[in-house]
């Protein structure tokens, strides 16, 4: 099974940046994955990692480390719009995603 | 383009009544899924589907059935709905390969009384 743990909520300024991060027990590591969910509306892929590192995408980067089964999210250039939950999620060998509970990220101007 | 389409949007039930949540995709995505989505608890995954034909039970199936007869269509069935059964119902699919990310529908949202 999972066990993935993120912060419940952050606050950040709008232009700043923000991590958000994950720590995750698997008992089969297949993948780590971040969502984006607004209020109301259904989540969307953000990224992916699955070797050890940084993968960027324009103003959001996300970390893996199997090793120490820790992620992180960070985001750039925060915008009013990139208030949202981010959640991270986990995938396991047999391909099904556990998620965490969601860290609720407010951008005050 | 669609995607994933659920219906109904949105469902008062009385307790004890049989419900079946839609759920068909346009993508010819091979996995499906079902996830429920609770305050404070996140997503958490009901039934899944890796293909047409066969059927796995998530973390919370219990009182829940699905089938997957083909590709497109992944019903979700409450037999006798029960209060604690209130939530936002997400389907899901992913296609075999790449990074394998879910495309999830708009949810369901049901109350149960």
């Amino acid at each position: 099974g999972q066990n993935i743990d993120q912060p419940t909520e952050m606050t950040a300024t709008e232009g700043a940046i923000v991590q958000i991060n994950c720590t995750y027990q698997t008992s089969g590591f297949n993948g780590l994955f971040w969502y984006q969910q607004h209020a109301g509306e259904a989540p969307t892929f953000l990224s992916y990692n699955v070797l050890d590192g940084l993968e960027e995408k324009g103003r959001f980067s996300s970390f893996l480390s199997r090793s120490k089964g820790y992620s992180y999210l960070l985001l750039k250039e925060l915008q009013m719009k990139d208030s949202a939950s981010y959640l991270c999620a986990v995938r396991d060998k047999d391909y099904k995603l556990s998620f965490g509970a969601g860290t609720t990220v407010t951008v005050r101007a | 383009i669609a995607g994933i389409t659920q219906a109904p949007t949105s469902q008062i039930l009385a307790a004890g009544r049989r419900m079946t949540l839609r759920c068909t995709q346009d993508m010819r995505h091979n996995a499906m899924y079902w996830y429920r989505q609770d305050l404070g608890l996140g997503l958490r995954l009901i039934h899944y589907s890796n293909t047409a034909g066969t059927t796995g039970k998530g973390e919370v199936p219990d009182g829940y059935s699905v089938s997957r007869a083909n590709t497109d269509d992944f019903p979700l069935t409450l037999a006798s709905a029960v209060p604690s059964q209130t939530s936002v119902y997400f389907c899901a699919s992913s296609a075999s390969g790449d990074t394998g990310e879910l495309f999830f529908g708009e949810g369901s949202r049901l109350t149960v009384l």
